[in-house]
């Protein structure tokens, strides 16, 4: 399978526990991309990594949130201090990284967190 | 102002129609359109994308993009209850390469 892959699958964590996922890319692919889904809205930017730099993070990544990507292959996203609002699926997605442009982002399956 | 708008739904076709799925978004400077389906509890999956305006053609799928008008529409034609799902709208955002979502259309074939 040469896909998105992302791990876990699912995570059910208690209120205040520190929670990491990890994401392994397309091979070849150079931006990395996180996202957060909650039901009925779409995915929401969270960050994106250009190979190991993380070059944008969006105001929904608050202090409680890491993500690194190193040597630019996986990355993976931690959530410190989890608190019941951050439940949701958390979707990475990888692209080729073409110059210039907004290029097709393609997603893996998604972590679901469930925060009790 | 949500800088990507979808109607809801749900849209509800009979099999074998052409289902027509809208999207506006609020960006004039925006330059990449994407289409992805998402099944219940799954991630979403890539139809098309468009950068240019006018029609793109894949099999069943056609994307339409006006951007004079700031509005973007796949076309579903001879609609399977396979294509039951939720069509997402993406568009590039005004800074990098992140892409910013609409909340979804839902659609539901009919047999």
């Amino acid at each position: 399978d040469t896909g998105v892959s992302q791990d876990p699958r699912h995570k059910i964590t208690k209120r205040g526990q520190n929670v990491t996922f990890r994401c392994d890319p397309i091979s070849e692919h150079n931006r990395l991309y996180w996202y957060r889904q909650t039901l009925g809205q779409g995915p929401e930017f969270l960050t994106y990594f250009q190979n190991e730099a993380q070059l944008e993070k969006s105001r929904l990544l608050s202090d409680r949130f890491s993500a690194e990507r190193p040597k630019g292959s996986f990355s993976t996203l931690e959530i410190q201090r989890t608190e019941q609002g951050d439940s949701a699926m958390y979707l990475c997605a990888s692209s080729q990284g073409l110059a210039g442009i907004t290029d097709t982002q393609y997603f893996g399956p998604g972590t679901r967190l469930t925060v009790l | 102002q949500k800088e990507v708008e979808q109607n809801s739904g749900p849209l509800s076709v009979p099999e074998g129609a052409i289902a027509s799925l809208n999207c506006t978004y609020s960006d004039r400077g925006s330059q990449s359109f994407f289409w992805y389906r998402q099944y219940s509890g799954k991630s979403p999956e890539l139809i098309m994308f468009i950068y240019s305006n006018g029609d793109k053609e894949d099999g069943r799928f056609t994307a339409q993009l006006n951007k004079a008008s700031q509005y973007v529409s796949l076309l579903i034609r001879d609609s399977q209850p396979s294509d039951s799902a939720t069509y997402l709208c993406a568009v590039d955002s005004n800074s990098g390469y992140a892409l910013n979502f609409g909340k979804g259309t839902s659609l539901l074939v009919t047999p």
